[in-house]
């Protein structure tokens, strides 16, 4: 089945800097890619996706971009503000209505 | 904006003992999920679930796992004899018939003792 990997586990970055997250996915039926940040306590929010008919999607200053070839898939936060700091899940889905595999999450702190 | 909705919000249970976890999924979605997450790692699927059936179920999900939807807006994941394995955060999701995006409720927070 579909394997999801995400690096790094834990991510620091100065106020005002970008945070990149990267993952890898392993089975190429994979089409659809979703980012859900995820508060302490809280549910996975999405907070920006992507399908693979497409190479970049940018909202505002979250911006994700896929490698279909290789198999990776990022995501750039810019102009990081404390309210980014939250776990981050990618994720890989086959089919509108098929489950959502997420990877392990990477821990952004956004340092003052 | 219409949310998922998740009940109990925390759940205590001695190991052995059944539970009932319920949700209400957003009125006009057909595909229904239930995910879990140990604390700190990742959210795991469980069981996906459509027109009354299971579509699809992970190796977790066995034999002491079981979903319903009773009614027309209920969804529940029922644990008929719990272990102490089964402490996590459970989440519910559902999405639109031809729509990727799943929407997540708030969780019920399990802790079996």
């Amino acid at each position: 089945g579909e394997n999801v990997e995400q690096h790094p586990s834990t991510l620091s970055v100065q106020e005002g800097d970008s945070a990149v997250i990267k993952c890898t996915y392993s089975d190429s039926a994979s089409n659809y890619f979703p980012w859900y940040k995820q508060e302490l306590g809280k549910r996975p929010q999405l907070i920006i996706d992507i399908r693979s008919n497409v190479g970049e999607k940018k909202d505002q200053r979250i911006a994700v971009t896929l490698n279909k070839t290789a198999k990776h898939f990022s995501l750039h936060i810019t102009e990081t503000q404390p309210e980014d700091s939250a776990v981050y899940f990618c994720a890989a889905s086959m089919s509108r209505d098929d489950k959502i595999i997420f990877g392990k999450g990477t821990r952004l702190h956004i340092l003052p | 904006e219409p949310e998922v909705t998740q009940t109990p919000s925390h759940q205590v249970t001695q190991m052995g003992q059944e539970v009932i976890l319920r949700c209400v999924p957003i009125s006009n979605h057909l595909y229904f999920y239930w995910y879990r997450q140990i604390l700190g790692q990742k959210v795991e699927f469980l069981v996906s679930f459509y027109n009354n059936e299971i579509s699809e179920k992970s190796e977790i999900f066995d034999d002491q796992f079981s979903v319903e939807r009773p009614d027309g807006s209920n969804f529940t994941l029922k644990i008929r004899s719990t272990k102490l394995e089964d402490s996590a955060m459970y989440f519910c999701a559902s999405n639109e018939q031809g729509r990727e995006t799943q929407y997540f409720g708030p969780g019920t927070r399990l802790l079996v003792l």
